[in-house]
Formats: C-alpha cells, structure tokens, sequence
C-alpha cells in the first residue's frame, strides 16, 4: 500500500542547535503536509507543500518539497524547549487520503 | 468556533468485547478521518468518511468499522477487541473531500483493552 517513511525515529539536541526529519515516498505525492504533536496532545497541522520544489518558512522552521515530489524535509534552526514534540509527515497520492509518516519525536536538554 | 470533539475520552475494555468511539466535526467539515496511534508510535489510518460514504479504509480487519451520519458525526466500531488494540484513537475532520485540506484533529479516545 501507500507508504510514506520518515527518519529519523527520535532525535535529542541541545538547545541551540538545528534538527531536521526527512520524509520519503517510493512513488509521487500530489502534496505533502507537516504535523506536530506535543506530548500528551493531538497533532496540529503546521503546513501544506503543493509544489516540486517548493520551500516555505515559518520563522525558525523551513519546510521542503523535493523537486520529483518524492521527499520533504523540516529544518528547525536554533531549537527551542519549546519545539519539543514528534513532528509527522503526512503525503497524499492522488489526493486522496493522507498517509502519515511514523514521525520525529525531537526532545530538547536546555 | 468549536473544534473536533471525540467521546468517551477513556475507554477501558475486556478482550472479546465491542467498543464504539464517537467524533464530531468542526461545524460545516464534511470529511472524517479515522486513526489509530499505539505507544510511541505514528499513526495508522484507518478510516476515511465523506458526506456519509466510506471513501478508503486503511489495513485494518473488517472488525474495524464505521458510519458516518447525515449531520457528518461519525462512529467507530470495534469488535471482539484485542489486546493489541489498544491505543489512541484520533478522529479528524476537513472542510471537503480530498487531502488537499489540512486536517483538524480531536483530543482523542483512550482506549485500553484488558
């Protein structure tokens, strides 16, 4: 079936530094969404990516459409506490449903 | 305006018995999504719902159903329950058919089979 990966499976960083997740799809996405998920909370739609190749910002964060619209990625600069959370990929082919990657959970030590 | 709301927010359950979990949409979202997160894990689709039609259902057994009502709530079903069945259940909503909508998410049912 419709599958979308995502690595890595944890990521621990300082406070300070970058993170970044990688999402992969062996086939074409029509888009691909971002997610995040605090601990003990739902997941929080951050951003749809339509575009091959397509790059958007949300202040720290950088969101990418890889050029055969197979890959994204999500680069946060200078991580927060408050950026603490599993980040989830979610692609679409065909537009139809959504299929969500295993997720990033990203802790950060102050 | 009100978000997605799902009932029970904690369902304990025995093996080999049912359990119905409930969502409502934001007001006007006419498509329901379904999903399952175990522990630690992502999340499994299960289920996808639109104006009152199942569109797909993810890899689920049959034991795993259910309906989406003319005022766009939806139910979901569960038959003789098993240990592993045991996780978070997320409902979300969308403004249309399609996944070019981003997709609202409820709080969640708790569900631990024993």
């Amino acid at each position: 079936g419709q599958q979308v990966m995502q690595i890595p499976q944890y990521q621990h960083v300082q406070e300070g530094e970058d993170f970044t997740t990688y999402c992969n799809s062996s086939t074409t996405l029509s888009n691909i969404q971002w997610y995040k998920q605090r601990p003990g909370g739902h997941p929080v739609f951050l951003i749809q990516l339509v575009k091959s190749g397509e790059v958007k910002k949300q202040k720290r964060l950088t969101f990418q459409f890889g050029e055969a619209k197979k890959n994204s990625s999500l680069h946060i600069t200078a991580t927060q506490t408050t950026d603490v959370g599993t980040y989830f990929c979610a692609g679409s082919h065909n537009n139809n449903d959504m299929r969500f990657g295993a997720g990033t959970r990203l802790t950060v030590k102050p | 305006e009100a978000g997605v709301t799902q009932s029970p927010t904690h369902l304990i359950k025995t093996r080999g018995q049912q359990a119905t979990l409930r969502c409502s949409p934001i007001s006007g979202h006419t498509s329901v999504y379904w999903y399952q997160q175990a522990l630690g894990l992502g999340l499994q689709f299960l289920l996808w719902y639109d104006e009152g039609e199942e569109r797909n259902r993810g890899n689920f057994p049959p034991r795993f159903s259910g309906r989406q009502f003319p005022n766009y709530s939806s139910e979901l079903n569960v038959n003789a329950l098993e240990l592993e069945d045991s996780a978070l259940y997320l409902c979300a909503s969308s403004p249309t058919s399609g996944a070019t909508n981003e997709q609202f998410f409820g709080p969640g049912t708790r569900l631990t089979v024993l």
